[in-house]
């Protein structure tokens, strides 16, 4: 079936980085896609890997995709306190299902 | 560029009572979704719209639950009547056709089954 695991929670001092990680069953999808969450906003599109590439760097984060494994993960460099969200792994599955996992909620410790 | 906007942002009702969310897409986009969010997990899939028509609505318990997209534009949900697990976030999005994954959120409308 079409399943995404995500840990639930996450906490990192500022500065360090955040890795945040995924797992996924099959799919064929072309791409995959991090979101993120502020409180009581909607979820906003941060970036997304092609899945013929296995990582893609954009400023402060950079994915990483194993599909041997099906895992997927975010790093965040230099973590700041405006970084304070949940994050969603969403993998489209048959038909561009898009689905998510269960979102990782990530605390800044100052 | 307006975002994808819905309203209420809140509704508060008493169970067995009808409800209705509202929402509109970013101008052009043709593909329009409806996600429900329960506490401390990921949005689920309600029904998806390409233009007017429903493409898939699989998820979406019929009984009781209803959606339209006239013109295809603007979008309505409807629940009635409501019952206590139906209290979650109610998200409304839109992609350009062929956006695949790449889904524009709106704010949400939370609502409480009392």
């Amino acid at each position: 079936g079409e399943d995404v695991e995500q840990s639930l929670f996450l906490s990192v001092r500022e500065g360090d980085s955040s890795v945040i990680n995924c797992t996924y069953t099959d799919s064929s999808s072309t791409y995959l896609y991090w979101y993120k969450q502020e409180p009581g906003a909607g979820l906003q599109l941060l970036t997304y890997i092609f899945s013929n590439m296995d990582m893609k760097q954009d400023q402060r984060l950079t994915v990483l995709l194993n599909k041997k494994d099906k895992h997927l993960s975010l790093r965040i460099a230099d973590t700041q306190t405006g970084d304070s969200a949940i994050y969603f792994c969403a993998v489209p599955f048959g038909n561009e299902k898009l689905t998510f996992g269960t979102g990782t909620r990530l605390t800044i410790i100052p | 560029e307006a975002g994808v906007v819905q309203s209420p942002r809140y509704k508060i009702i008493e169970k067995k009572q009808p409800v209705a969310f509202w929402c509109n897409p970013i101008s052009g986009h043709n593909t329009l979704y409806w996600y429900r969010q329960n506490l401390g997990q990921g949005p689920e899939l309600l029904i998806r719209y390409e233009n007017e028509e429903a493409v898939d609505d699989s998820q979406l318990p019929k009984d009781r639950f209803s959606a339209e997209r006239l013109k295809g534009v603007d979008s309505t949900l409807k629940i009635q009547p409501a019952e206590l697990g139906d209290s979650a976030v109610y998200l409304c999005a839109s992609s350009p056709t062929g956006g695949q994954g790449s889904l524009f959120f709106g704010s949400g409308t939370q609502l409480s089954v009392l």
